[in-house]
């Protein structure tokens, strides 16, 4: 069974630019959550989505976007990119229903120059 | 609200001795909680979890972790390390609401010395 896939795996983008990154979960799965990962503040969490429905979103400023489409796969689009936003970016996925472990993609790292 | 504290940013340790990873939980209902580890430039990987069965969790290549409520504790050991244990640890807690959101502890980086 195929894991998380998280594409691109490499971004550079300069400040002011938008960027899109693709999440496609476990088969079968139907939540998928997005996570940050910076030296200072750790792994915070995004927001996550299920049945293409966002349930939850962190603090993070409106810039930061998500959406799930109808086959689970999840986008997360952040504009005005700032050279904070370089990170990175973690994809989970998870089964749904109760089940409480998530897997996790290799990560997309973004560069924000 | 949830919390979970990692008592040390780094723990080193000489190849064939015991590993502890210490962790401390704040949850105000019976919580679930997981140990993930990340190698250097890769994604996230599950050791193990605790979600209210035994309290002694074990997980893979030789880890567990006991639940101690108690103590609000859900240590990480390993008996023996090995060079390719090094990583960085991640002790979490999931979010018990209608979402689905892992709170991550700070991480602990293990170093293994030959």
């Amino acid at each position: 069974k195929a894991g998380v896939t998280q594409t691109p795996r490499y971004l550079i983008k300069t400040r002011g630019q938008q960027v899109t990154l693709s999440c496609s979960p476990i088969s079968g799965h139907r939540s998928v959550s997005w996570y940050q990962q910076t030296p200072g503040q750790g792994l915070q969490f995004l927001f996550e989505y299920f049945s293409e429905t966002q349930r939850n979103k962190g603090n993070f400023p409106g810039r930061f976007s998500g959406r799930q489409f109808s086959n689970s796969r999840s986008e997360m689009n952040v504009s005005t990119l700032e050279l904070g936003d370089s990170a990175l970016y973690l994809c989970a996925s998870t089964q749904g229903g109760g089940v409480t472990e998530a897997f996790f993609g290799q990560g997309t790292r973004l560069t924000v120059v | 609200a949830q919390s979970v504290t990692q008592l040390d940013s780094h723990v080193s340790v000489s190849e064939g001795t015991p590993v502890l990873l210490r962790c401390n939980y704040s949850s105000s209902y019976s919580p679930s909680l997981f140990w993930y580890v990340q190698h250097p430039n890769k994604g996230l990987q599950l050791l193990l979890k605790y979600t209210s069965a035994a309290t002694l969790v074990k997980g893979i290549n030789g880890f567990e972790a006991e639940f101690k409520k108690s103590e609000t504790s859900f240590h990480l050991t390993k008996p023996s390390a090995h060079m390719s244990d090094a990583a960085e640890y991640f002790c979490v807690v999931t979010v018990r609401d209608s979402s689905y959101k892992l709170i991550f502890g700070s991480g602990t980086r293990l170093l293994v010395r030959p």
